[in-house]
């Protein structure tokens, strides 16, 4: 299997444009979990997905975050309007609740967004 | 409620000799307990996990950790640290709570550098 994808690996844009990061998760796993990463917060999780449906969406900063998973093959996070705050690298982890091993949680390579 | 501490935000060894990265866990129920490694620009790659069978778990590239429930805690150790060990090491809680849920809580990490 190829792992968990993520795309764009890197992102540059601008204060107040949008931004839509993307993930196909590993084939088979009904989880799918949204992290971000800072210095000054490590790793956060954002929201997360069973059976393409979102379960918590806690850690979700702000309106301005949303997140969508129209197939088991395909997320987005999508940020609208963007701020220089939100440069981070974002993950995306998918896991299987099956086999004895449910809580494993296999990450992406991440996108590293810089916002101007 | 879960949580965990690494003890130490950074570790300096020399290449050749033992590598110690110290996790303190807080946890209600049985964990499961995970250390992740992250090189350099890179997404975290599973390092070994515990999920109550033993307590001493080996994982790849000659890590592993014991599980001590006594002292709470499931350092991770190398006999012999190689330079491409340089990377940062995070330690991971999972459990079940309130539901089938696998949220994963993550440590602040810990930056292992290795001198030639």
């Amino acid at each position: 299997d190829a792992g968990v994808i993520q795309s764009p690996r890197h992102e540059v844009t601008e204060m107040g444009q949008e931004v839509t990061l993307r993930c196909k998760p590993i084939s088979g796993h009904d989880y799918l979990f949204w992290y971000r990463q800072t210095m000054m917060r490590g790793l956060e999780l954002l929201i997360y997905f069973n059976n393409n449906v979102p379960i918590d969406d806690s850690g979700m900063p702000e309106d301005r975050f949303s997140a969508k998973m129209p197939n088991a093959s395909f997320s987005t996070l999508k940020i609208q309007p963007s701020e220089p705050r939100d440069s981070a690298v974002y993950f995306c982890a998918s896991s299987y609740w099956g086999g004895g091993d449910q809580e494993t949680q296999y990450f992406g390579p991440g996108t590293r967004l810089l916002v101007l | 409620a879960q949580s965990v501490t690494q003890l130490d935000s950074h570790v300096s060894v020399s290449e050749g000799t033992p590598v110690l990265l110290r996790c303190n866990y807080s946890s209600s129920y049985s964990p499961s307990l995970f250390w992740y490694v992250q090189h350099p620009n890179k997404g975290l790659q599973l390092l070994l996990k515990y999920t109550s069978a033993a307590t001493l778990v080996k994982g790849i590239n000659g890590f592993e950790a014991e599980f001590k429930k006594s002292e709470t805690s499931f350092h991770l150790t190398k006999p012999s640290a190689h330079m491409s060990d340089a990377a940062e090491y995070f330690c991971v809680v999972s459990g079940l709570y309130g539901g089938a849920t696998n949220k994963l809580i993550f440590g602040t990490g810990t930056l292992l550098a290795v001198q030639p």
